[in-house]
């Protein structure tokens, strides 16, 4: 069974103070790795997609990485506008529907 | 392009009363998936479509009914409401074909009194 996990539950960073949030994974054969962020009464809105280990993808502040077991999002400076939950999501490759394992989410409060 | 819509957006229950989710995407999708998400936790899988006329279960199916019958249109509908299903509920859609990135709905809030 596919499995995801997501640390810390909650982090609160005073704006410009750089931090990592993390997901450990399993999965039968990774398809992809997908970072959402998900603001209040809002749906997941898509960041990274994640394929192989050593793979790094970058937006703004925010950068993703992956290795074999867990898959770093590092987050550079961030302002009170990066407060949100970010998601972590694994698609195995085995699924024919593409389905999404999703771990439970970091939410992350940036403080002015 | 709308994306991907869903209504209502918050709708009040009483137990055993039945309704349905609407969700519609615009962007031809042909896979198309619902979630439900507690508080504090992630997304769980409820039904899934590769296509009209396909559907199979996901992770947490109990309670829960879907069809398929246009590619536009994956409506779920819970005959029996029960408290256990107060959640908010997600609908996404996919492109199998192009960038396998899940497009997501904006949600709909389910209270079950």
């Amino acid at each position: 069974e596919d499995q995801v996990t997501q640390s810390p539950e909650a982090l609160r960073l005073q704006e410009g103070e750089s931090s990592s949030l993390n997901c450990s994974y399993t999965v039968s054969g990774l398809r992809g790795l997908f970072w959402y962020r998900q603001d209040p009464g809002k749906g997941p809105e898509f960041l990274f997609t994640l394929y192989s280990a050593g793979e790094e993808k970058e937006k703004e502040r925010l950068k993703a990485t992956l290795t074999k077991k867990e898959s770093f999002l590092h987050i550079t400076a961030p302002k009170p506008e990066d407060s949100a939950t970010y998601l972590c999501a694994v698609q195995a490759r085995a699924g024919s529907a593409r389905q999404l394992t999703f771990g439970s989410g970091t939410q992350l409060t940036v403080l002015p | 392009n709308a994306g991907v819509t869903q209504t209502p957006k918050f709708r009040i229950l009483k137990i055993g009363q039945s309704m349905t989710l609407q969700c519609t995407q615009d962007m031809n999708h042909n896979y198309m998936y619902w979630y439900r998400q507690d508080p504090g936790m992630g997304l769980k899988l409820i039904y899934y479509s590769v296509g009209a006329g396909i559907t199979d279960k996901g992770e947490v199916p109990n309670g829960y009914n879907v069809s398929r019958s246009t590619t536009e249109d994956f409506p779920l509908r819970l005959e029996l409401a029960a408290p256990s299903q107060t959640s908010v509920y997600f609908c996404a859609s996919i492109d199998s074909g192009g960038v396998e990135t899940q497009y997501f709905g904006p949600g709909t809030r389910l209270l079950v009194l």
